[in-house]
């Protein structure tokens, strides 16, 4: 079956520019995550979702992140205003509620400029 | 907070060699522990993982235990191939919160040559 898919693959954008970063998780999960990937901070967590809502949304590092998630399956992550800092990895990954072990998407490849 | 260490990288061993990258954590509760592989210019895969006390995960040759004692979940493959040559992330879910989400390691590179 399909795995987790993300677009775009790569995005290029301006300082001060706002991005969408879409996840399309695996059919019938209903767990969602966001992670980040870089150099100097590895991996981290940024926001869970379970159906559609977040109860944890503790690893969004300021308000100018955000993310939602509709009929349970597309999630958007958004960022606003976007910063050199904001340059990484963002990895999608999806889950069956209660079961251990996610499964990640190909991740967006996000240079700020 | 939860927390993972991993042995600092990149580990370098000729092909055929006896791998061990090492994995200690610090949780509360009773996390999952996973290795998840990175390819180069692939994504994240799920290698294996075990989900309590002495529980042996295994997958393609590599195998790691849960040791509560220790707090350890060592991966260990007893002998290498080119093709294995991959980052490596030692990870637990979260006990204590029930989000399932995932606290990972920095990564250990392993370089295999033929």
């Amino acid at each position: 079956g399909a795995g987790v898919s993300q677009s775009p693959s790569n995005k290029v954008t301006e300082k001060g520019k706002d991005v969408e970063l879409r996840c399309d998780p695996i059919s019938g999960h209903t767990a969602l995550y966001w992670y980040r990937q870089s150099l100097g901070q590895g991996l981290e967590f940024l926001i869970y979702f379970q159906g559609n809502s977040a109860p944890d949304k503790s690893g969004l590092p300021s308000d100018r992140f955000s993310a939602e998630r509709t009929g349970g399956s597309v999630s958007t992550l958004t960022i606003q205003r976007t910063q050199q800092e904001d340059s990484a990895v963002y990895l999608c990954a999806s889950s069956l509620a209660g079961r251990p072990g996610q499964y990640f998407g190909p991740g967006t490849r996000l240079l700020v400029l | 907070g939860d927390s993972v260490t991993q042995m600092e990288g990149p580990v370098t061993l000729s092909e055929e060699a006896f791998l061990t990258i090492n994995c200690t954590y610090t949780a509360t509760g009773y996390p999952s522990l996973f290795w998840y592989v990175q390819y180069p210019g692939e994504g994240l895969q799920l290698l294996l993982k075990a989900t309590k006390a002495d529980d042996k995960g295994s997958n393609k040759g590599f195998e790691a235990t849960y040791r509560k004692e220790t707090t350890s979940f060592h991966l260990e493959k007893g002998s290498v191939q080119v093709s294995d040559s991959a980052v490596y992330f030692c990870a637990l879910s979260d006990g204590s919160s029930n989000t399932g989400k995932l606290i990972f390691g920095q990564g250990t590179t392993l370089q295999v040559k033929p």
